[in-house]
This record gives structure tokens, sequence and C-alpha cells, in this order.
């Protein structure tokens, strides 16, 4: 089955305590972002990927790291967490570049729902 | 800043009715615009990706369509269900290259169909 896998699905943790979370796609998509999601703001990007070893910057990367050195996995690391990162995270891939003439969209994976104290 | 926005935030509607609702997008920097549901407790799912002015896309009963010199797109739900109840996403692209994969999403409209 094609999924975007990302573990775990809920972390508590303390601050500063560095975490990873996984993904892992299976359908050979070159692009993939990470999101968070925050009640009233809506999904914002926080770091996306073009292909192996080709990162950029989304619209809040501080305090979060990636890195893309196989093209089935993109994680996030969080290296020192503190309580404003609690949120619901939500990796993505494509398969084609955004607007090209063959775009589904993006496939989500189920989320991972992060509580730092 | 690119800022999307989506209207109602949050709207109720009878089972067999039809409904819409809007996205708003920058109309001078466009590139595509993406349609997701997104269901309580699951992920968001793809609807449509559209990239032209004047674009229609259909899945069963629902349609969107995209103005983008005006910067709108319109999702439309003909004799709505209760499955249809969740959150539908609007999400644009801007253009270049390093901001292909970099999409802007709105805040969402919740939906909730009443039987």
């Amino acid at each position: 089955e094609a999924q975007v896998t990302q573990n775990p699905r809920y972390l508590i943790t303390v601050t500063g305590k560095k975490l990873t979370v996984t993904c892992s796609q299976n359908m050979n998509h070159e692009y993939m972002s990470w999101y968070r999601q925050d009640p009233g703001l809506g999904l914002r990007q926080i770091y996306y990927s073009m292909n192996v070893e080709v990162t950029d910057k989304g619209d809040v990367p501080e305090g979060y790291k990636v890195s893309r050195k196989e093209k089935r996995n993109f994680p996030l690391i969080l290296e020192s967490p503190s309580p404003n990162q609690t949120s619901l995270y939500f990796c993505a891939s494509s398969s084609s570049r955004t607007g090209d003439s063959v775009d589904y969209g993006y496939t989500f994976g189920s989320g991972t729902r992060l509580t730092v104290v | 800043i690119l800022n999307v926005e989506q209207s109602p935030q949050s709207l109720h509607v009878q089972e067999g009715d039809s409904t819409n609702f809007t996205c708003s997008f920058p109309s001078s920097n466009f590139y595509a615009l993406h349609w997701y549901r997104w269901e309580t407790a699951k992920s968001p799912e793809a609807l449509f990706v559209m990239t032209l002015n004047g674009d229609e896309k259909k899945k069963g009963r629902i349609s969107a369509t995209l103005n983008t010199k005006e910067g709108y797109s319109y999702l439309y739900i003909k004799g709505s269900q209760p499955e249809d109840s969740a959150t539908y996403l609007c999400a644009f692209a801007p253009p270049g290259y390093s901001s292909a994969s970099k999409i802007i999403f709105g805040s969402g409209t919740r939906l909730s169909i009443r039987p």
C-alpha cells in the first residue's frame, strides 16, 4: 500500500531532550515536507526537500533540523525541544513539483502529536 | 507575506443541501492551488490540484473552480451527505523553482452535515 509512515504517533517529552520524528514514504516521491498544525493557524511548513541532500526552510524552521540522506526518509529533529513546539506534526510527500502537468498533491502521514513539558 | 484566506471558518448544512465555500489567494503571484479534505482523526487527503485560470475539476459530488485573475477558488458540494463532514483546506503554491514545493495552507472551512 502506498503510504507515508510517521513515528511515533504520540510523544510526550521534557524541555531540552533531543528527539527525532521519523518519516518514510514507499512511493519513490522526490518531494517531501514537514508541517505543524496549531489551532486557528492552519498547516505551516517547517522544512521541505526536493530530492536527496536538497532541503530548504519553510515558514517556521526555527528550532528544527531535517536531513534527506535517502529518498524515502525525511526525519524531523528537535535538538532542544521547548513547550512552544507542542503541536501536531505532519510529514507529506509528492511525486511532482507543485503545479506540474501531473500533480496529484501531497500524500500525508498520520501525524505525530508532540507535547513538550 | 503570502496569505491564503478561507471562508467561512465553519458551516453547518442540512443533509441533502448543496453548499460552497471560498479560498482567496494572491492573484499576482500564482502557480497552483490545491484542495484537501481533512476528516477528524485522519490525515489530509488531496482532492484537486488546479493550475490554469478557469480550471474546473470534479470528483463525484464535489467540484472546484479557479479564478487566478481575481485570486479565488470555490469548492462546491452537491447534495451533502454525513460523510462529507470534514475540514476543507486550500493551499496556494507561489511560482519559482525554489518554492515549487512550498505550499501555503489556509486555516480551513469546517463543514458539519446535519442528518
